[in-house]
């Protein structure tokens, strides 16, 4: 079974610093899709970034980078130029090619202070 | 451009009831998803649709049952209803292709159950 492990419940940066979220994850499988979502008070969860697992380049999206580590299962998410709007609960999430079930991990809550 | 809508936004049941949750996903998707989100954890995969079908399931028992319309809206109905039934219900849409399709997620619905 693929599991998603976030080990970070809560994390706080301040606003315009850096800040990394960690994820790991276990599969047996070569090719998959890893995820990050970000989950505001609103409930609403958003895709931040994805990567495919058989692409070596790591994943950017403005102020949002991974750094995805194949072999050691190792999936981070680092916020550039942190906003007082980058406060949510952030998902990393993993989903096997041609399988719909997407296993997430259990949260990190992310405080940005101004 | 609408997005993915869930209604109703909040659901007050008791044990043994049945429920009725919808969803209307995003405009050009025609896969629904549907996830239970208990309090202070990561979503969980409960089944999947496309074409009016149940394509997948994650493992939740048979009390979870789902349909989908020629629309592409669905519903998710829960029979006898337990106290640990209470969380947030996300349904997410996408697009069936190659590729990693992303899912879009709706706001959800609170369910509680007393």
């Amino acid at each position: 079974a693929q599991t998603v492990t976030q080990s970070q419940p809560e994390m706080s940066v301040q606003e315009a610093e850096t800040v990394t979220l960690s994820c790991t994850y276990d599969t047996s499988e070569s090719d998959y899709y890893l995820f990050w979502y970000k989950q505001p008070p609103s409930r609403q969860m958003i895709l931040v970034i994805r990567q495919e697992a058989y692409k070596q380049q790591n994943a950017t999206e403005n102020r949002f980078s991974v750094n995805f580590q194949k072999a050691a299962k190792s999936f981070s998410l680092k916020i550039s130029d942190s906003q007082l709007g980058d406060a949510a609960m952030y998902f990393c999430a993993y989903r096997r090619v041609n399988n719909n079930d997407m296993r997430f991990g259990a949260g990190t809550r992310l405080t940005v202070k101004p | 451009d609408a997005g993915v809508t869930q209604s109703p936004t909040h659901l007050i049941k008791t044990r043994g009831q049945q429920v009725t949750l919808r969803c209307s996903p995003k405009s050009g998707h025609d896969t629904v998803s549907w996830y239970q989100q208990a309090l202070g954890q990561g979503p969980q995969f409960i089944f999947q649709y496309y074409e009016e079908e149940e394509r997948q399931r994650g493992n939740f028992p048979d009390r979870f049952s789902g349909h989908q319309f020629p629309n592409y809206s669905s519903e998710l109905n829960v029979n006898a209803l337990l106290l640990g039934d209470s969380a947030l219900y996300l349904c997410a849409s996408s697009h069936t292709g190659p590729g990693n399709q992303p899912q879009h997620f709706g706001d959800g619905t609170r369910l509680s159950i007393l």
